[in-house]
């Protein structure tokens, strides 16, 4: 079935470093690809979608291409600040599998200052 | 709209209690997701419905849950008897048809089993 592997964490940073968080997934089909973001004590929130074969999905500085080829899509941002700490879910969506939502482990992310 | 809405948002209860989670999703949407979240194991899909109609129930830990759908604008969990284990952060979310669609995220209902 569907599935999604993201990189461990936590990911710990500085203020205005480069960040990068690996997704690579595993589906039947043409899936749509999502990254979501939850901030503590709060639910998911969509960040940014791609809907097929590199399309590139952006939102708030962060940016991912659906890479088919190499089944992945790889979350970034140029420059990060102390707000961006939060944990970030991949995700896949494919008819394949029923229009089910399939999510990775999360990255927890610390920006510090 | 308010967008998804869950009650309540905490719960304590005691173990062999029967809880009971509420969802509304949002007016219009066709799909409804049950996930439950945990350091141990993560974001879980439990269960979904399309049209009021569950479609995958197999990630239901056992079969002390159970959810249900009675029309398009509720839903609950129910988890009878409650054991500590079960205690997480359970979330509704909704979406339109579609796979380009999103799911929209309640705020969830962290339950605590003691």
């Amino acid at each position: 079935g569907d599935s999604v592997t993201q990189m461990e964490g936590p990911v710990t940073l500085s203020e205005e470093a480069f960040l990068t968080i690996n997704c690579t997934y595993t589906a039947t089909g043409y899936p749509s690809l999502f990254w979501y973001v939850q901030y503590p004590g709060e639910g998911l929130q969509l960040l940014l979608k791609a809907t097929k074969a590199d399309d590139k999905g952006s939102n708030k500085g962060f940016e991912a291409t659906y890479r088919k080829e190499t089944t992945s899509f790889h979350l970034e941002k140029g420059s990060v600040q102390v707000s961006d700490s939060a944990v970030y879910f991949c995700a896949l969506r494919g008819k394949a599998a029923g229009n089910k939502l399939t999510f990775g482990g999360g990255t927890r992310v610390l920006v510090k200052p | 709209d308010a967008g998804v809405i869950q009650s309540p948002r905490h719960e304590v209860t005691e173990m062999g209690q029967e809880v009971t989670l509420r969802c509304k999703p949002i007016s219009g949407h066709d799909y409804l997701f049950w996930y439950r979240q945990t350091m141990m194991r993560g974001l879980e899909l439990l269960i979904y419905f399309n049209n009021n109609v569950p479609i995958d129930d197999s990630g239901m830990p056992e079969d002390r849950f159970s959810a249900k759908m009675p029309n398009a604008s509720f839903s609950t969990l129910k988890i009878q008897p409650s054991e500590p284990r079960d205690s997480a952060v359970y979330f509704c979310a909704s979406s339109l048809v579609g796979i380009s669609t999103e799911a929209f995220f309640g705020q969830g209902t962290r339950l605590t089993v003691v």
